[in-house]
């Protein structure tokens, strides 16, 4: 139930596409999901974050789909471009989560062709 | 832009020797984390710190585990007896109060 799955593992998408990422979790105590963008050797960086209570959320070309009923949420990413080849990790907290413990899907390596 | 500074970038000990990771969160921030990833696999957290005393830590945080926020401005991990497993990027991350925690860019820990 603490688990957070995301899909797919590698994702290869040309310049100009749009790349999309996928979660799934079980447990519905969490209440905040964020994802994080990690190129090689640096630390995961925070790109965009939503919440139950809204079913959409964009930052520039980043967008969050959110499913409450399926348990599912999304990022998407316009306009790819080679500079958004990274791993993107998506995460959740629990509500009654006082440490703000997050807990971090498997990745997703994107590539974006020139 | 502030950031998470971590040091060193890169520590090397041999088993069952002590280290000490240091970080220094954001200046304004009030929560305090630290997370590890093993190569090639998911960010794991360890430990959260707030009000100086942990708020949470997770099962991988035992007793070989310590964190401490010794002065103002540092925040260190400790593992007192490392074992091989233990080899991993540590990750700082602080957050103002709530969830939105900013990482570090980590210290990979190889114990040989």
């Amino acid at each position: 139930q603490q688990q957070v799955k995301q899909s797919p593992q590698s994702l290869i998408v040309q310049k100009g596409g749009i790349s999309i990422i996928n979660c799934a979790y079980e447990n519905t105590a969490f209440d905040y999901f964020p994802w994080y963008q990690q190129f090689p050797g640096k630390g995961p960086a925070l790109l965009i974050a939503i919440r139950p209570d809204v079913s959409e959320k964009k930052e520039g070309r980043f967008t969050i789909s959110f499913n409450k009923s399926a348990k599912q949420f999304s990022l998407h990413i316009m306009d790819s471009q080679p500079g958004d080849s990274a791993t993107y990790f998506c995460a959740a907290k629990k509500n009654n989560n006082a440490g703000n413990m997050l807990t971090f899907g498997g990745g997703t390596r994107l590539m974006v062709k020139p | 832009e502030p950031e998470v500074t971590q040091t060193p970038s890169h520590q090397v000990t041999q088993m069952g020797q002590e280290v000490i990771l240091r970080c220094v969160p954001i200046s304004n921030h009030l929560y305090f984390y630290w997370y590890r990833q093993i190569l090639g696999q998911k960010v794991e957290f360890l430990v959260s710190f707030y009000n100086n005393e942990i708020s949470e830590k997770s099962e991988i945080f035992d007793d070989q585990f310590s964190v401490e926020r010794p002065d103002g401005s540092n925040f260190t991990l400790k593992i007192r007896s490392t074992k091989l497993e233990d080899s991993a990027m540590y990750f700082c991350a602080s957050s103002v109060f709530g969830p939105s925690q900013y990482f570090g860019p980590g210290t990979r820990l190889t114990v040989l």
